[in-house]
C-alpha cells in the first residue's frame, strides 16, 4: 500500500511568514495529489489539485509543487485566515496525510 | 451551485448499523464526470477516506473499512448513502460527503458534515 508521510505535524508561524508543508509518498506515484485546508467546524476546502493546479477562487499565495515522490504546499505570505490544518491526499482512493496544523506564533 | 447535504441519526448504538444519506442539489448525481464519496474525522484525529461510488454503481472502499461499508446511489432521489455495520465507539466521527472529480480525483464540493456518536 502507498503511504503518505506529511511533515511537519505542526508549525508555528507569524502573519507574513512563508510556510512550507511536505508530503512524501512511499513509492513512485502520479501527480494526482491534492491539498486541502480544514478549519474547525467547517468542511475541508480544496486548495490545490494535480499537485500544482490552483483551485478556482483560492488566493495565489497558495502554491503546490512536485519533485519525484515529494509534494509541497507553500503559503507565500501567511494571512490570519490561513491558520488551519492542511492535508494532502494522493488521488482519492488513498489515505490522507496526517495533517499539518498551522498555528499562530 | 452544487450543494451536498448529509442526513441521518446522530446517535447509533454499538454493534448496530450507521446509515447516512447525502442529497445532491444544483446538479445531477448521474454525471459521468464525478464520483461521490464519504470521508470522516474522528474527534481529535485526521481525515479518513471511507469510499466512493460512481453513478453506475461501481464502488471503491478503504481497505480498512471494506468489510463493514456499503455505499449505494439512488439516482431518482439524487442521493447516495453510506452504511457502516457493527459500529463501535471508534466510529464516532464527523462524517462528510463530497464530490470527486473523475479525471483528477480531487474532492471539490463538500457537505457541511454530520456528527455521529456511537454510544449505548
Amino acid at each position: 500500500d502507498i503511504q503518505m508521510t506529511q511533515s511537519p505535524s505542526s508549525v508555528s508561524a507569524s502573519v507574513g511568514d512563508r510556510v512550507t508543508i511536505t508530503c512524501r509518498a512511499s513509492q513512485g506515484i502520479s501527480r494526482w495529489l491534492a491539498w486541502y485546508q480544514h478549519k474547525p467546524g467547517k468542511a475541508p476546502k480544496l486548495l490545490i489539485y494535480a499537485a500544482s493546479s490552483l483551485q478556482s477562487g483560492v488566493p495565489s499565495r497558495f502554491s503546490g509543487s512536485a519533485s519525484g515522490t515529494d509534494f509541497t504546499l507553500t503559503i507565500s505570505s501567511l494571512q490570519p485566515e490561513d491558520f488551519a490544518t492542511y492535508y494532502c491526499q494522493l488521488a482519492n482512493r488513498f489515505p490522507f496525510g496526517g495533517g499539518t496544523k498551522v498555528e499562530i506564533k | 451551485q452544487l450543494q451536498l447535504q448529509e442526513s441521518g441519526p446522530g446517535l447509533v448504538k454499538p454493534s448496530e448499523t450507521l446509515s447516512l444519506s447525502c442529497t445532491v442539489s444544483g446538479g445531477s448525481i448521474s454525471s459521468s464526470s464525478y464520483y461521490w464519496g464519504w470521508i470522516r474525522q474522528p474527534p481529535g484525529k485526521g481525515l479518513e477516506w471511507i469510499g466512493n461510488i460512481y453513478y453506475t454503481g461501481s464502488t471503491y472502499y478503504n481497505p480498512s473499512l471494506k468489510s463493514r461499508v456499503t455505499i449505494s446511489v439512488d439516482s431518482s432521489k439524487n442521493q447516495f448513502s453510506l452504511k457502516l455495520s457493527s459500529v463501535t465507539a471508534a466510529d464516532t466521527a464527523m462524517y462528510y460527503c463530497a464530490r470527486t472529480d473523475y479525471s483528477y480525483y480531487y474532492m471539490d464540493v463538500w457537505g457541511k458534515g454530520t456528527t455521529v456518536t456511537v454510544s449505548s
